[in-house]
């Protein structure tokens, strides 16, 4: 079975600060995906950033890239020049190719950012 | 208008009551999911259906039932609810691979058991 570990409950940051979110997972696939879910306090999901397991190349999305570590099993999400719109519940989340899609979530971190 | 809607965004009821939560989408998508999210637990996947006729459990499903009466209608119901299914509740649809396994959340529900 697959688990997902954010072991940063909360963090902060000074407004446009760099700041690094933490998960690691487990798992015995080799081919997935993994992902970063914003929720902010209207609780929708929101994707920030997705990465294939095959890819090699860090994803990025503006100010949010990952560092996927393959053999660590690790995926954190540094946020550069942090807003105060990026207060939010970050999720960290796995989905295996041969599963039917299903996420597997960490617990999440909250982030707040202060002006 | 949203492309994944539930109903209702927010519900109190008392323990035993019978409730269902739905769940539309206009995305066409085939995969709709139920998660719930606890503080501390992040989300946990309750069932997921692939069409009509294949609905699978997941991780947490004892208490709960599911019905897919369309392609684009999923919901959950709690046939006697109780006091520590008090939670959010979240709708997802998602395209498949095909579409790089993105999944698409509802506006979540809200539900207090008394």
């Amino acid at each position: 079975a697959q688990t997902v570990t954010q072991s940063q409950p909360e963090m902060s940051v000074q407004e446009a600060e760099t700041v690094t979110l933490s998960c690691t997972y487990d798992t015995s696939e080799n081919n997935y995906y993994l992902f970063w879910y914003k929720q902010p306090p209207s609780r929708q999901m929101i994707l920030v950033i997705r990465q294939e397991a095959y890819k090699q190349q860090n994803a990025t999305e503006n100010r949010f890239s990952v560092n996927f570590q393959k053999a660590a099993k690790s995926f954190s999400l540094k946020i550069s020049d942090s807003q105060l719109g990026d207060t939010a519940m970050y999720f960290c989340a796995f989905a295996a190719y041969n599963q039917g899609g299903k996420l597997i979530f960490g617990q999440g971190t909250e982030l707040s950012v202060k002006p | 208008d949203a492309d994944v809607t539930q109903t209702p965004r927010n519900r109190i009821t008392k323990t035993g009551k019978r409730i269902m939560l739905e769940c539309s989408q206009t995305k066409g998508h085939d995969r709709m999911y139920w998660y719930r999210q606890d503080p501390g637990l992040g989300l946990r996947l309750i069932y997921y259906s692939f069409d009509v006729k294949d609905i699978n459990k997941g991780e947490i499903s004892d208490g709960y039932s599911v019905s897919r009466q369309a392609q684009a209608k999923f919901s959950l119901s709690l046939e006697s609810a109780i006091p520590n299914q008090t939670a959010l509740y979240f709708c997802a649809t998602s395209g498949g691979l095909s579409r790089n396994n993105e999944q698409f959340f509802g506006p979540g529900t809200r539900l207090t058991v008394l």
